[in-house]
């Protein structure tokens, strides 16, 4: 199975910050690469999808980037929205795998 | 509006069973893979099985295989999983998710909780 690491594991940050997120995973899975955010209580949402595409009514403050291995998660003006557990999931092979997930607590 | 909506969870016993139901509106239903994620209590989302439009190809996590069955009904626009023998690391809220390879709509989850 392909292990998916992601850092920071949390982190605070404040209102107007440029947050970013890393996943790793544990072989090359070219840019298949999924982002999804998850609010306390709620079902995740897909922000971005192979690696870098906005999923339709995600505000383009959210962006991804990076191939192979490294990919990056940017919030570029942290909202108070925003406020989240965030996780990356790979879809290049099966099973599915997701990274631990990055809680974004406000400072 | 896309709407999924999960049923079926509850308390049950170690080595119980569990029917979990997930009915679907707002999309061709038949068109579209289906998944089953859950999510431990304060843990992260672990993929659990996987099923195609037809029903042709059906995938299970490691964890479950033997244990787990997902099927569908596209005539009632129905996703279901059936759990058997099942374990106190079961215990988790159970989402079913729209997608094959990329999960764009996710349902609000049901409970199942193992205990004894």
């Amino acid at each position: 199975d392909i292990q998916m690491t992601q850092s920071p594991s949390s982190l605070s940050a404040s209102v107007g910050d440029r947050v970013t997120i890393t996943c790793r995973a544990s072989q090359s899975i070219s840019s298949y690469l999924n982002w999804y955010q998850q609010k306390p209580g709620k079902a995740p949402k897909l922000l971005i999808y192979v690696a870098s595409s906005l999923q339709s009514g995600v505000p383009s403050r959210f962006s991804g980037s990076g191939s192979g291995t490294d990919f990056t998660l940017t919030i570029s003006s942290l909202q108070l929205e925003d406020f989240a557990t965030y996780y990356c999931q790979q879809s290049y092979s099966s099973p599915p795998t997701f990274g631990g997930g990055t809680k974004v607590e406000i400072k | 509006e896309v709407q999924l909506v999960e049923s079926g969870g509850g308390l049950v016993k170690p080595g119980g069973s569990l029917r979990l139901s997930c009915a679907a509106s707002g999309f061709t239903f038949s068109s579209y893979s289906m998944n089953w994620v859950r999510q431990a209590p304060g843990k992260g989302l672990e993929w659990v099985s996987s099923i195609s439009t037809s029903s042709n190809y059906i995938y299970y996590a490691d964890s479950v295989k033997g244990r787990f069955t997902i099927s569908r009904d596209n005539a009632k626009n129905s996703l279901y999983l059936q759990m058997n023998s099942l374990r106190a690391e079961d215990t988790a809220v159970y989402y079913c998710a729209r997608g094959e390879s990329v999960w764009s709509f996710w349902g609000r989850g049901t409970l199942v909780t193992v205990s004894s």
